[in-house]
């Protein structure tokens, strides 16, 4: 199975603030790699799939990169609807893997 | 609009077993691969299983494999999950969630149910 790790595990960041979470796989994925927001009572919400691509409807505030193994989700002027867990998943290959999760919270 | 409504969770004991249903609403149905997602209290997203357009494929996690069976019948726009041997790990709110390829499966989570909660305790 593919393992996925994220970090940082947590962050703290004000409002306006840029922020940048890493993902990485254990084998090279290419560019299978998705990103997704998860709020507490609520579903996660797709944000960035394919690595890099904007989920139609999700603010051009957040955006992603990379390839192989490294990956990145930058979100960038921070606004309080934001705080919010970030979930990294690769889509290479069943059994499908989730990263553990960063908490975002406010500062 | 896309609609996935879960259902057929609850408390059940050790080694029980339970069937969960997903309506969807909203897209061609029988066009698209269906997952399971699963989130324990506390804890981050675990992938549970898929199943394709037609029903033919499936994949499981391997910490569910030989236990949970999914299933689906496009006419009546409907995804299962049954559940068999339930340990209290297995407690979780369980998702239904629409693959994001038409045809093809992209292993991608486009849109999601609010969850059905299986709770597994004696």
């Amino acid at each position: 199975d593919i393992q996925m790790t994220q970090s940082p595990s947590s962050l703290s960041a004000s409002v306006g603030d840029r922020v940048t979470i890493t993902c990485r796989a254990s084998q090279s994925i290419t560019t299978y790699l998705n990103w997704y927001q998860k709020k507490p009572g609520k579903a996660p919400d797709l944000l960035i799939y394919a690595a890099s691509s904007l989920q139609s409807g999700v603010t051009s505030r957040f955006s992603g990169s990379g390839s192989g193994t490294d990956f990145t989700l930058t979100i960038s002027n921070l606004q309080p609807e934001d705080f919010a867990t970030y979930y990294c998943q690769q889509s290479y290959t069943a059994p499908l893997t989730f990263g553990p999760g960063t908490r975002l919270d406010i500062k | 609009e896309v609609q996935l409504v879960e259902s057929g969770g609850g408390v059940v004991q050790p080694g029980g077993s339970l069937r969960l249903s997903c309506a969807a609403s909203g897209f061609s149905f029988d066009d698209y691969a269906m997952h399971w997602v699963r989130q324990a209290p506390g804890k981050g997203l675990e992938w549970v299983s898929l199943i394709s357009w037609d029903g033919d494929s499936s994949h499981y996690a391997v910490s569910v494999k030989g236990r949970f069976t999914i299933s689906r019948d496009n006419r009546k726009n409907s995804l299962y999950l049954q559940i068999n041997s339930l340990r209290p790990e297995d407690t979780a709110l369980y998702y239904c969630a629409k693959d994001m390829g038409r045809g093809s499966a992209w292993y991608s989570f486009d849109h999601w149910g609010p969850g059905t909660l299986v709770t597994v305790t004696s």
